[in-house]
């Protein structure tokens, strides 16, 4: 059973930057088919996709966010992590990792880390 | 990119049926067919139940069902239950090789 886990701080201070982790288990990192994703939900409201990255390091952004944004793989540690820049109050959500399943679906997801950007 | 268009809720009772549209344009919904559809209940993480317009992962009722018109797509669920309240969400990967989520639908049962 592929299993996904995020891991990171919590709580960080305006201008600082977000760096999340995502280990992967149960399934492989590498190799075709599948890209891997972090997706944000601020409180209450809908799914934000943030970035996706192929096993081949291709790595994709949602434009509104890109300036800030890095997507990086770690296949020997099976993980990939997110890291977001000068992060403001609007920067707090809760971050997901997921797979994606041939450029199909999110099929597995992490359980979500909330992530409070606060002074 | 623009978030695809959804109504904010819909209701309905057991054993009925509800339809939750996604709406886009030409250049996205309109064009291409990986759009997927997926179920949020409260704390957890986004399950997916349909992709590519109308096909169902192993595992999911098949109460549900998607569909396309033009630049709208659509979540069926016929046979209400009352586990199926929940947010839904719809979703396309598009020809940038990147995802676009609808603004959600709040599914009652009443």
């Amino acid at each position: 059973q592929v299993q996904l886990r995020e891991s990171g701080p919590g709580l960080l201070k305006p201008s600082q930057t977000l760096s999340l982790t995502c280990s992967v288990s149960g399934g492989s990192i590498s190799g075709g088919g599948y890209h891997f994703g972090w997706i944000r939900q601020h409180p209450g409201k809908g799914l934000e996709w943030i970035a996706n990255i192929y096993y081949t390091g291709s790595t994709y952004y949602n434009p509104s966010l890109k300036s800030r944004v890095t997507i990086s793989l770690d296949t020997s540690k099976k993980q990939f992590s997110l890291k977001l820049t000068s992060v403001t109050a609007a920067d707090t959500a809760v971050y997901y990792c997921a797979r994606v399943y041939w450029g199909l679906y999110f099929d597995y997801w992490g359980q979500g880390t909330l992530v409070t950007v606060s002074s | 990119q623009s978030a695809l268009t959804q109504p904010p809720s819909v209701s309905g009772s057991p054993g009925q049926s509800v339809t939750i549209s996604c709406t886009g344009t030409s250049s996205d919904v309109g064009s291409y067919s990986r759009v997927s559809w997926y179920q949020q209940t409260p704390g957890t993480a986004p399950r997916v139940m349909i992709y590519e317009v109308t096909k169902r992962p192993s595992g999911v009722p098949d109460r549900f069902s998607g569909s396309k018109s033009g630049n709208t797509a659509s979540l069926t669920i016929s046979g209400l239950q009352t586990e199926d309240e929940a947010d839904y969400y719809c979703s396309l990967y598009t020809s940038s090789s990147t995802w676009v989520f609808g603004g959600g639908t709040k599914l009652t049962v009443l």
